[in-house]
């Protein structure tokens, strides 16, 4: 049972260019999520999914793009990534929409964009 | 709308020394409320929960109480050690968005 994985840990990408950060759940999760965190902010929910099919828009979601096509699988997608866009990046999940409070997160990943 | 504001860091202290985080909540409706831990280089855990007023969640020594009455949620503890020393993040739910504090930073020195 390897959790909450994501890959990758580090990118350094060039303002412009677009990336898929990918996360996956062992653990039959419904319930995914994706926050940035930045300095002085806390997290800050990008977009999350409450199940396979199903996306719908956090806090900040402008500039990225995401899909739940299985229930293991929740990837985030800069479309022209941007230097505002320069954060640790966090993928989270939980067994369901109304158990969200037992999230479990992954190791993040941390994303610098020139 | 919904926030959640939590005491500003970075807080030091001593081994053994008491230590409490203040956590203000505002929410529309009756949100549950967390402390997460993120220790260096690895994501959030969850720390304690607190679901409905009154309740006191509490793990690993650390203890905090949901007063409805003062929309807080403090973080404390009766004496901290060395392996304490992490990011603490104060949260609530409301639905199924979580709102999250910006982080209080604690290092504890032997």
């Amino acid at each position: 049972n390897a959790g909450v994985t994501q890959t990758p840990k580090f990118q350094v990408l060039k303002t412009g260019q677009s990336m898929t950060l990918q996360c996956a759940q062992d653990m039959n999760h419904e319930y995914m999520s994706w926050y940035r965190q930045d300095p002085g902010m806390g997290l800050r929910l990008i977009h999350y999914s409450v199940g396979a099919g199903i996306t719908d828009q956090g806090e900040v979601p402008n500039g990225y793009n995401v899909s739940r096509s299985t229930t293991e699988d929740f990837p985030l997608r800069l479309l022209s990534a941007a230097p505002s866009q320069t954060s640790v990046y966090f993928c989270a999940s939980s067994y369901s929409w109304d158990r969200v409070d037992e999230q479990y997160f992954g190791p993040g990943t941390r994303l610098t964009v020139t | 709308g919904d926030s959640v504001t939590q005491m500003e860091g970075p807080v030091t202290l001593s081994e053994e020394a008491f230590l409490t985080i203040n956590c203000t909540y505002t929410a529309t409706g009756y949100p549950s409320l967390f402390w997460y831990v993120q220790y260096p280089g690895e994501g959030l855990q969850l720390l304690l929960k607190a679901t409905k007023a009154d309740d006191k969640g509490s793990n690993k020594g650390f203890e905090a109480t949901y007063r409805k009455e003062t929309t807080s949620f403090h973080l404390e503890k009766g004496s901290v050690q060395v392996s304490d020393s992490a990011v603490y993040f104060c949260a609530q739910n409301t639905g199924n968005q979580f709102y999250f504090g910006t982080g209080t930073s604690l290092t504890v020195i032997p």
